[in-house]
């Protein structure tokens, strides 16, 4: 199983550009979540998804978009990237635990390190 | 909201030493919760859970006992290895009618263990 993939592993961008970080699964996870991860502030939701066709914000959404077409890609869009988004940025997704909590686990990418300059 | 303190690192321990990481939340309803692991340059993956009140958490060396009483869940391991050395977050989820809440994580405790 290749689990949960991002591509790509690194980009540089300039201010005002576009691009799209990647992220498919191969587990049937109806669940998937993007997060960013910045020094001192642990990991943050921008979007998740709970199934396809069902998108949701998460607490630092401004400036990104999703779309949620089919179970295994969960792709996160920015329109014109700033500084502020330079960022690792980790998708996951989840499987709900048996036994009634309804938790989700995630089982996360290796991350891309996204620099805006 | 639903939030997650851990205590701030770095911690910098010795090999065999005793290794205790804090955790408290705060949470609607009954959460469960979860630490997490992330070795340098990975994306993070499941260390332990706990589910109800009381439950201990259990993997490779590492315990967690979910204490209710002060919402806590409190990172420990008798015993840590220079190869134990990496980021560890804890997590919640909570309940709600439409299912669980996303996953709130802590802003991690970066262990460091020297030979």
């Amino acid at each position: 199983n290749a689990g949960v993939t991002q591509t790509p592993k690194f980009q540089v961008l300039k201010t005002g550009q576009s691009m799209t970080l990647q992220c498919a699964q191969d587990m049937n996870h109806e669940y998937m979540s993007w997060y960013r991860q910045d020094p001192g502030m642990g990991l943050r939701l921008i979007h998740y998804s709970v199934g396809a066709g069902i998108t949701d914000q998460g607490e630092v959404p401004n400036g990104y978009n999703v779309s949620r077409s089919t179970t295994e890609d969960f792709p996160l869009r920015l329109l014109s990237a700033a500084p502020s988004q330079t960022s690792v940025y980790f998708c996951a997704s989840s499987y709900v635990l048996a036994g009634g909590s309804g938790a989700n686990v995630l089982t996360f990418g290796a991350g891309s390190r996204l620099t805006v300059l | 909201g639903n939030s997650v303190t851990q205590m701030e690192g770095p911690v910098t321990l010795s090999e065999e030493a005793f290794l205790t990481i804090n955790c408290t939340y705060t949470a609607t309803g009954y959460p469960s919760l979860f630490w997490y692991v992330q070795y340098p340059g990975e994306g993070l993956q499941l260390l332990l859970k706990a589910t109800k009140a009381d439950d201990k958490g259990s993997n490779k060396g590492f315990e967690a006992t979910y204490r209710k009483e002060t919402t806590s869940f409190h990172l420990e391991k008798g015993s840590v290895q220079v190869s134990d050395s990496a980021v560890y977050f804890c997590a919640l989820t909570s309940p709600t009618t439409g299912g669980n809440t996303p996953l709130v994580f802590g802003k991690g405790t970066r262990l460091s263990v020297i030979a």
